[in-house]
């Protein structure tokens, strides 16, 4: 069975604190993706990555960094958690020019 | 700025009847997918139609791709309780640096028994 699988279901933090989200995919694919959903916004692309190292801004990236040091894992850091980023973080994979999104879990987060 | 907004928003209709969703979208895609998501779970993909492409099946879903009109729709028929869901488009396009998967707000059906 493939998987996409996120480090924590659900996650509390303080304010200010340094947020480390991880996603691993066993799927030797390319493409990663990590988005923000949100009551009425539907989902916000944060960061996407192509490639090992290889990283790219989407629609939403201030507050946000992400680094992919190797193919199957992608991290979302929140440099300093603001009450603004409580929300669920979604990681996705896919094939090169983008096929079909396999999803993780997602990640509750609430920032206090 | 999302790339594909879902119309309607809610939609509730009783199990037997015909579902449709509508998406419509901005920019040129490569392609268009469609996904759903049971309550605070992730996302399931469900069907891709590639930009040249204006109808595709699968099993129960039937989706639709005008380019002309930059729109799709997802069409569930004979509906079951256990289709209460949201339902997303996504499409993918380039943007200088990679192909990107954008989604758009979701439409979210209920099936009532």
């Amino acid at each position: 069975d493939v998987k996409v699988t996120q480090s924590s279901r659900y996650l509390v933090k303080r304010t200010g604190e340094k947020v480390f989200l991880e996603c691993v995919q066993d799927m030797d694919h390319e493409n990663m993706f990590w988005y923000r959903q949100d009551p009425g916004l539907g989902l916000r692309l944060i960061y996407f990555s192509y490639d090992v190292k290889m990283k790219e801004k989407g629609d939403i990236p201030e507050g946000y960094s992400v680094s992919r040091e190797k193919k199957e894992r992608f991290s979302l850091i929140l440099e300093s958690a603001s009450t603004n980023q409580t929300s669920m973080y979604l990681c996705a994979s896919s094939q090169p020019v983008v096929g079909a999104g396999f999803f993780g879990p997602g990640t509750r987060l609430t920032v206090l | 700025s999302q790339q594909g907004e879902e119309d309607p928003q809610a939609l509730s209709i009783q199990e037997g009847e015909n579902a449709t969703m509508n998406c419509s979208y901005k920019t040129s895609i490569n392609n268009l997918q469609w996904y759903r998501q049971n309550s605070g779970r992730g996302l399931v993909h469900l069907i891709l139609i590639r930009s040249n492409e204006r109808e595709k099946h699968s099993g129960r879903l039937r989706v639709t791709l005008d380019t002309s009109k930059k729109s799709s729709s997802l069409l569930i028929t004979a509906s079951r309780a256990a289709d209460t869901a949201s339902y997303f488009c996504a499409t993918v396009h380039y943007n200088n640096a990679g192909n990107m998967l954008t989604f758009g707000g979701g439409t979210r059906l209920m099936v009532k028994p």
